[in-house]
């Protein structure tokens, strides 16, 4: 089993869609939660940590469900520039390492 | 504020050529530093992280190699590439707070011919 598992999509969504992704990990002892932007050839960009209670920016909301093992983004009113690869991240406690899941790819279509 | 630096942004090598790879970050001291590899429509795989200068933990067998000769620069290098060496390179530093979080650099292209 993987240690980080996204649905790779792709999600084609039309404009002003709301759209969720999760991600389930395997280690019981990780600690810290993100979410990650990735375009295309680009380098991954921070979109937003994942607290414990949840937390919400904007359109976008991160839920955290430690007794299932999964994160979850929900992305409100999407837009044509939500349109990219999503990375689900993990650190385990007690390591220096960031586990990256392969991605969900979005596509906002007009 | 804190940035992050890579160069070359691609390279096109042949097989068995050397390879070196540089990253440097700015505004911050004493960073944990990480070396990622991403291969066409992959994840990202961690190669190499380092939490100070001259300490290199290697996370997968390869003909690559790290060193971090100062505090905030990191390199990886290749003596002999293969064709499996290409792939998209990501330096990433880990910014404090009470979540620390990786900031990526712009990453190098690399395809090895």
């Amino acid at each position: 089993r993987k240690e980080v598992e996204q649905d790779p999509g792709p999600f084609n969504v039309p404009e002003g869609a709301t759209v969720a992704f999760n991600c389930t990990y395997s280690n019981s002892a990780s600690q810290s939660f993100f979410w990650y932007r990735q375009d295309c050839r680009k380098e991954p960009k921070l979109l937003m940590s994942v607290y414990s209670s949840g937390n919400e920016d904007g359109r976008f909301t991160a839920q955290l469900n430690r007794a299932s093992q999964y994160i979850s983004l929900l992305i409100r009113d999407s837009k044509l520039s939500d349109s990219a690869t999503y990375l689900c991240v993990v650190k385990p406690s007690g390591t220096y390492k960031y586990i990256f899941g392969t991605g969900t790819r979005l596509k906002v279509l007009a | 504020s804190q940035t992050i630096h890579q160069w070359p942004a691609t390279l096109v090598q042949p097989v068995g050529s050397p390879l070196s790879l540089e990253c440097t970050v700015e505004g911050t001291s004493n960073p944990n530093l990480y070396w990622y590899r991403q291969a066409a429509g992959r994840g990202l795989q961690l190669l190499f992280y380092s939490v100070g200068i001259g300490q290199i933990s290697s996370e997968v067998p390869q003909n690559l190699s790290a060193s971090r000769p100062q505090d905030r620069q990191f390199i990886l290098s290749s003596k002999k590439l293969l064709l499996s060496d290409s792939g998209f390179y990501l330096c990433a530093f880990l910014s404090g707070g009470i979540q620390e979080t990786q900031y990526f650099g712009p990453g190098t292209r690399l395809l090895v011919l």
